[in-house]
Parts: structure tokens; sequence; C-alpha cells
């Protein structure tokens, strides 16, 4: 079965840290871009980072820009966001997602594959 | 900045019904870069549409999407008891993403 498991989440007071994980299985993780969306309770989805096929290019929502850092090890099929000087306003559910893209054809493939969320409270 | 609007807000409809669902961006956009998902009540969201037409895999081709400018729709022929759910727009501008705000389908 093709799935990405979320964990790492918690209560962490505001300036704390906090690394989420994203382990795939039943694929392989280098066939997809990655990606880290949230949802505070209540709101709608939020884009926060990606990352490319092999890690050599990430990217940053503007109110995470300075404080997460996406990463990832193939080796290991998993993706990480880790998160530094957390504020109230990030407390969210963390979901995971993969996708593809080919910049080429100007075409994205949408993302297909989902984590089950993470949930992280900051206070 | 592109801004995705979606409207309307909420849509009140019975099974059977058929849904039409708008997302308008704010400035030109590429059609093969948006897509729509699903999301359920505690579940993550599931990718309905991408490249603006095409079904996902194991999506029922009661759902549809299409696109005209910068107006993308997402259309549902005749709504069952499982889509009723809240639907967003999303676009990938090359380095991003941006979702629109949501629009949530309900029963009437």
């Amino acid at each position: 079965e093709v799935q990405l498991v979320d964990s790492g989440g918690g209560l962490v007071q505001p300036g704390g840290s906090l690394r989420l994980s994203c382990e795939a299985s039943g694929f392989t993780l280098s066939a997809y871009a990655m990606t880290w969306v949230r949802q505070a309770p209540g709101k709608g989805l939020e884009w926060v980072s990606s990352i490319g096929y092999s890690g050599e290019d990430t990217y940053n929502g503007d109110s995470v820009k300075g404080r997460f850092t996406i990463s990832r090890d193939n080796s290991k099929n998993t993706v990480y966001l880790q998160m530094n000087s957390l504020r109230v306003e990030d407390t969210a559910v963390y979901y995971c997602a993969g996708y593809i893209v080919a910049p080429r054809r100007q075409y994205f493939y949408g993302m297909d594959v989902w984590g089950q969320g993470s949930t992280v409270t900051v206070s | 900045e592109i801004v995705l609007t979606q409207s309307p807000g909420t849509l009140s409809l019975s099974p059977g019904e058929r849904a039409t669902l708008s997302c308008r961006a704010s400035q030109s956009v590429t059609s093969g870069y948006v897509a729509w998902y699903q999301q359920k009540p505690g579940q993550a969201p599931r990718l309905l549409i991408y490249g603006a037409s095409t079904r996902a895999t194991g999506i029922p081709d009661r759902f549809s999407g299409s696109a005209s400018g910068t107006d993308f729709t997402l259309t549902i022929s005749r709504l069952e008891a499982e889509d009723f759910a809240v639907y967003y727009c999303q676009q990938y501008t090359g380095s991003s993403f941006i979702f629109g705000p949501g629009t949530k389908v309900d029963i009437k």
C-alpha cells in the first residue's frame, strides 16, 4: 500500500522547536518532490515548504521563512520539517504530501499522496 | 502575487443535484498547474483533478474540471452522499503553491 506516515507533532512553548518526519512506504520517495501543507484549526490549507526530488531545491512560504527547514533522506524514504522559533500562529495540523511536476511541459500532476497529518500545538 | 478566489463559500444542495464550484485567479495562470482537492472532516485532502481537467486515479467520472482563461470550474454532475465535503483549488507557481479558501458543499 502506498502511504506516507507523519510523526513528531506535539505541544511546545512559543520559541521552541520541533522536527516532523514523514516516512514513505509502498513506493520510492525519490520519485516524488515533497511538500508540507498545514491547516490551522477551522481554517483552510496553507502551503509551508517544498523540496525537489533529490533535495537540491527547497522553497518556503513567507510565514515560515528563516524559521522552518525542509530536508529529505531518500535512503531512509523520509522527509523532515525542522521547525524553530515556533509561534502560537504555527498551531496546525501538518500534512506531508508528494507530487510530480514536469516543468518543461508546464504540467503538475497534483499532490496525489498524503500523510495522515501531525498535530502541532504552540502554547 | 496570485490570489485564488473560490465561490460560493458554501453550496447547499441535495443528493442527485449538480454542483458547480468556481475558482478564479487574480492574474493569468498556467492551466496545467491547477488542481482540485476534496477534504472531509478529520481527513487529509484527496486529489480529484490535476492539469485543470484530468481526473486523478480512482476518481469517479461524475467529477470533472474545466478552464477558461483565469476561471476554473469543478463540476460534480450528480451529488452522492459521500461528496459533501470542502473543495479546494490549488495553483502551482513553479516554486510554491497557492490554495483557494475552499467551497463547502453541504446537504440542503
